[in-house]
C-alpha cells in the first residue's frame, strides 16, 4: 500500500513569506506526527495529532507555526514570515492508534533565503 | 540535559565487521526504545523496537536496553554496505526523542 506523502518535497522561499506543506498519512492512521530536522541533528517533535484534534502541540517553537488536521487525514504545516533559522527538512510520520511504530515521510526540504 | 545522547560518529567499517552503536537516556521512566535507519534525502525507517528491559533480535540486528545504567545499544552483524546510513536512537516518554544520529559507512 502507499506510504506517508509529503508535498512538496522541496521549496524555497524568502523569508518574510508564508509556506504551506502537506502530509498525506497512511490510510486509517489516525496518529499524525510533524518533525524538524536539521543537518546533522536527529528529528526534533512539532506537533502530534491523534484524529483532528492536536494532542501535543508542545514543540511548536513559537507562534509562526500552526498545523491542521480538519478531517482527520490530511494535515498541513503553516509557518508565516518565515526566517532562515527555518531552514530544515520537515518530517511527517503516522501510526496506528496506540501503537509506537511510526511511519515516516520523505520530508519536505524548506529553504529560506 | 538532553533526553537522548548519541555519538554522532562518523564510523567506519570493513564488510562483514560487527557494529555497535550506543545511546544514553536521562529518564529512568521511559519505557520504549526504538531505532531507526535513514538513508541520505530520506525519512527514517523503523528497524527495531524495544519495550523495558533485554535483548530483541532481528536477523542481523539485536537491540539490547539496560535500564539500570539507562543505555541503549544496536548490533549490526555481518555489515554490509547497504547497512551504509544513519542510525537513530529515539525513546518514547511524553512524546517521541530522536538522538542526534550516527553515520555509518561500510566498506567493501
Amino acid at each position: 500500500g502507499a506510504g506517508v506523502s509529503q508535498t512538496p518535497s522541496n521549496k524555497v522561499t524568502e523569508k518574510g513569506k508564508y509556506v504551506e506543506l502537506r502530509c498525506d498519512p497512511i490510510s486509517g492512521h489516525t496518529a499524525l506526527y510533524w518533525y524538524r530536522q536539521s543537518l546533522g541533528q536527529g528529528p526534533e517533535f512539532l506537533i502530534y495529532f491523534q484524529g483532528t484534534g492536536a494532542a501535543d502541540d508542545s514543540g511548536l517553537p513559537n507562534d509562526r507555526f500552526f498545523a491542521v488536521r480538519p478531517e482527520g487525514s490530511v494535515s498541513t504545516l503553516k509557518i508565516q514570515r518565515t526566517e532562515r533559522g527555518d531552514s530544515a527538512v520537515y518530517l511527517c510520520a503516522s501510526s496506528l492508534a496506540g501503537r509506537e511504530t511510526q511511519y515516516f515521510g520523505p520530508g519536505t526540504r524548506l529553504l529560506v533565503l | 540535559q538532553k533526553e537522548v545522547e548519541q555519538d554522532p560518529g562518523p564510523l567506519s567499517v570493513p564488510e562483514g565487521a560487527i557494529v555497535s552503536l550506543n545511546c544514553t537516556y536521562s529518564n529512568s521512566a521511559f519505557q520504549y526504545f526504538m531505532w531507526y535507519r535513514q538513508y541520505s534525502r530520506k525519512g527514517p525507517e523503523l528497524l527495531m523496537y524495544t519495550y523495558s528491559s533485554g535483548n530483541k533480535e532481528d536477523g542481523r540486528f539485536t537491540a539490547q536496553v539496560d535500564k539500570s545504567s539507562k543505555y541503549i545499544s544496536l548490533f549490526i552483524r555481518d555489515s554490509q554496505p547497504s547497512d551504509s546510513a544513519t542510525y537513530l536512537c529515539a525513546i518514547h516518554g511524553n512524546q517521541f526523542y530522536f538522538g542526534t544520529g550516527t553515520s555509518l559507512t561500510v566498506i567493501p
